[in-house]
């Protein structure tokens, strides 16, 4: 089983500003994946980045970049120069692999507002 | 553009009278997801086909069926629609293969029970 615990419900930024989102998570899987989703007002949900557990670098995808910590069992999201556009919930997300298909395990979310 | 289209987007329906959502993609996965949020909260998986394997979670209430005729549509059914199963629902598909798993969404359904 796996578990994945978000503890900030609401965060806020100033635009152009760096914000951390929190995730820890839990599983008994050697091989798994950790995902952050986002999901902005009234919209659909998108995938902001992912990480391989087995690879020890963190992954970035443009502003967006996290901070993996296997051992601490950590994965943290930090966006770079805020943006209007990044107003959304984002979700934490763990997915076991090993199977040829995976189900997702979501944290409780974090509201993130930004403000120009 | 591939995707993962959901009709209708808002679904009105009144208490115990059946209602189908339906999904379909144009991603060719082989894997469809059926979620269930409510505000604010964390998408609750309903259940998921793997082609045609149906597997359901083990607390999806008997309320919620599901139908995938084929790859490309799936359906969720509510046989008696309570108030508490008022929510926006989301499709996904995945990929079975392929060591992202990454799962993509539609933009949902959202069901009022009057």
């Amino acid at each position: 089983a796996q578990t994945v615990t978000q503890s900030q419900p609401e965060m806020s930024v100033q635009e152009a500003e760096t914000v951390t989102l929190s995730c820890t998570y839990d599983t008994s899987e050697n091989n798994y994946y950790l995902f952050w989703y986002k999901q902005p007002p009234s919209r659909q949900m998108i995938l902001v980045i992912r990480q391989e557990a087995y690879k020890q670098q963190n992954a970035t995808e443009n502003r967006f970049s996290v901070n993996f910590q296997k051992a601490a069992k950590s994965f943290s999201l930090k966006i770079s120069d805020s943006q209007l556009g990044d107003t959304a919930m984002y979700f934490c997300a763990a997915n076991a692999g090993g199977t040829s298909y995976g189900k997702l395990t979501f944290g409780q979310g974090t509201i993130l507002t930004v403000h120009p | 553009d591939a995707m993962v289209i959901q009709n209708p987007r808002y679904q009105v329906t009144q208490f115990g009278k059946p209602v189908t959502l339906s999904c379909s993609q144009t991603l060719n996965h082989n894997v469809m997801y059926w979620y269930q949020q409510k505000s604010s909260q964390a998408p609750k998986l309903l259940f998921h086909y793997y082609d045609k394997d149906f597997n359901n979670e083990a607390d999806t209430p008997d309320n919620f069926q599901s139908r995938r005729p084929n790859t490309s549509f799936c359906f969720l059914d509510i046989r008696s629609p309570g108030l508490g199963d008022a929510a926006m629902y989301l499709c996904a598909t995945s990929r079975a293969s392929g060591s992202y798993n990454e799962q993509f969404f539609g933009p949902g359904t959202r069901l009022t029970v009057l």
